[in-house]
């Protein structure tokens, strides 16, 4: 099952900032949190990851809070084609590879 | 750099057949995972191959198989078709898959199952 609670949807006006909540209560100190996004039937798109420092990319910025239960994934400047399903992961970084364990992620819609 | 390749992008089988998918890596990955999603289940992991070995297995039946190439490409295989192996199978690489390397996505095969 996934270790993480997302909000089931969010919207959001185009232009504006897109805050997508994340919950992982009980992440190990060795996990990962990384997130994904999959717009309509296309294979899931790699935006970020973090451990416990917060992060920034071209494509958005990850605030993990300081007990790392939990995070937020900022999009700046939400466009028409950041409408995806947005997914919250936790995963453990040792040796060996541990598969991606998706939850039912958040629909954020970006609106006109 | 091109990203994750596979083929053929749109299937449509019918029950009892046989499939086999292609998955292309990142030039220089090593780790090909493969993950089938489905409206009902989700996104649910397979398996993972490195270095031609199968290292990892998702809870699927016996039905379900891949296996590695020398130059990194994997393919997955599916026998006995069933209707609810309808389902976008979508495969993802990384470096090694040590330490949790990222992993991308290639844009998926979606299969129909008649």
């Amino acid at each position: 099952d996934a270790k993480t609670t997302q909000p089931t949807s969010m919207d959001c006006a185009e232009g504006r900032a897109a805050n997508l909540p994340c919950n992982h209560s009980t992440i190990s100190g060795n996990e990962y949190v990384y997130w994904y996004r999959q717009i309509h039937s296309q294979g899931p798109q790699y935006i970020i990851h973090g451990l416990k420092n917060n992060e920034t990319n071209e494509m958005a910025s990850l605030i993990i809070t300081e007990d790392r239960k939990s995070s937020t994934l900022i999009l700046p400047h939400a466009t028409l084609r950041d409408t995806a399903v947005y997914y919250c992961i936790v995963r453990v970084a040792d040796s060996g590879n541990t598969p991606l364990v998706f939850g039912k992620g958040t629909r954020l819609s970006v609106i006109a | 750099k091109a990203g994750v390749t596979q083929t053929p992008r749109y299937l449509i089988k019918t029950r009892g057949q046989q499939v086999t998918l292609s998955c292309s890596p990142i030039s220089g990955h090593r780790s090909v995972s493969w993950y089938q999603q489905t409206p009902g289940q989700g996104l649910q992991f397979l398996f993972e191959y490195f270095s031609e070995t199968q290292r990892n297995k998702g809870n699927f039946p016996g039905r379900f198989s891949g296996r590695q190439f020398s130059n990194s490409r994997s393919e997955m295989n599916v026998s006995t078709l069933e209707l609810g192996d309808s389902a976008l199978y979508l495969c993802a690489s990384s470096w090694t898959g040590h330490k949790g390397d990222t992993q991308y996505f290639g844009p998926g095969t979606r299969l129909t199952v008649l």
